[in-house]
């Protein structure tokens, strides 16, 4: 079954710009994969699916602040213009057959 | 627009039973794959079940196979998870989850609290 590895942090200042990655394990590079974003104290929330291609197809209300891009089993989750919302968890999530798995999580902080 | 309302979670022993619930609206429930996905305290999410959009189909994470089992009643847009032989390791929220025709999870519930604990 495919594994998602992920950072434990990042951060970044306000108004500025951060890329987050998600990498697949070996033999799972093209998988497509969706991110999800977790505020404190909240639900999770879906952002995007980025397709093994490399493109993204975005959920309903996400700001155009958020992209999402791959590089071989890389996928990146970038977000411009940084907002002191964006302060949140964030969760790759990949499937295979009848099994599912999500990254360890990358928790953002905003400065 | 969707919703998801979970219930039934609360305090249970170890080696007890807990049923689940999670009532859907805003789209064609039948239509749609649908998954619980719970979440540690302080850790990240663990997927733990799916379910086809017709029932016909589900599957487990290993670490719930032969003791939770997840349903669906179409005619009630609600999906369940029976849990039984309670761990400690099962404390978590779980949320309710909708597939979307791409394979994703699209939309989350608020989730219920299950502690399992003497």
């Amino acid at each position: 079954q495919p594994v998602l590895t992920q950072s434990s942090s990042a951060s970044a200042s306000l108004g500025s710009s951060v890329k987050v990655t998600c990498t697949l394990s070996s033999g799972h590079s093209s998988n497509i994969i969706a991110w999800h974003q977790q505020q404190p104290g909240k639900a999770p929330r879906y952002l995007m699916k980025v397709e093994g291609s490399g493109g993204y197809n975005k959920g309903s209300g996400v700001p155009d602040r958020f992209s999402g891009s791959r590089s071989g089993a890389d996928r990146y989750l970038t977000i411009s213009n940084l907002q002191s919302e964006d302060e949140a968890d964030y969760y790759c999530e990949t499937w295979d057959s009848d099994t599912r798995v999500f990254g360890g999580g990358t928790k953002l902080t905003v400065l | 627009e969707v919703q998801l309302v979970e219930s039934g979670g609360g305090l249970v022993q170890p080696g007890g039973s807990l049923s689940l619930s999670c009532v859907a609206s805003g789209f064609t429930f039948s239509t749609y794959a649908m998954r619980w996905v719970r979440q540690a305290p302080g850790k990240g999410l663990e997927w733990v079940s799916t379910v086809s959009g017709s029932g016909g189909s589900t599957s487990y994470a290993g670490s719930v196979k032969g003791r939770f089992t997840i349903s669906r009643d179409n005619s009630k847009n609600t999906l369940y998870l029976q849990m039984n032989s309670l761990r400690a390791e099962d404390t978590a929220v779980y949320y309710c989850a909708k597939g979307l025709p791409g394979g994703e999870t699209g939309h989350w519930g608020q989730g219920t609290l299950v502690t399992v604990s003497s």
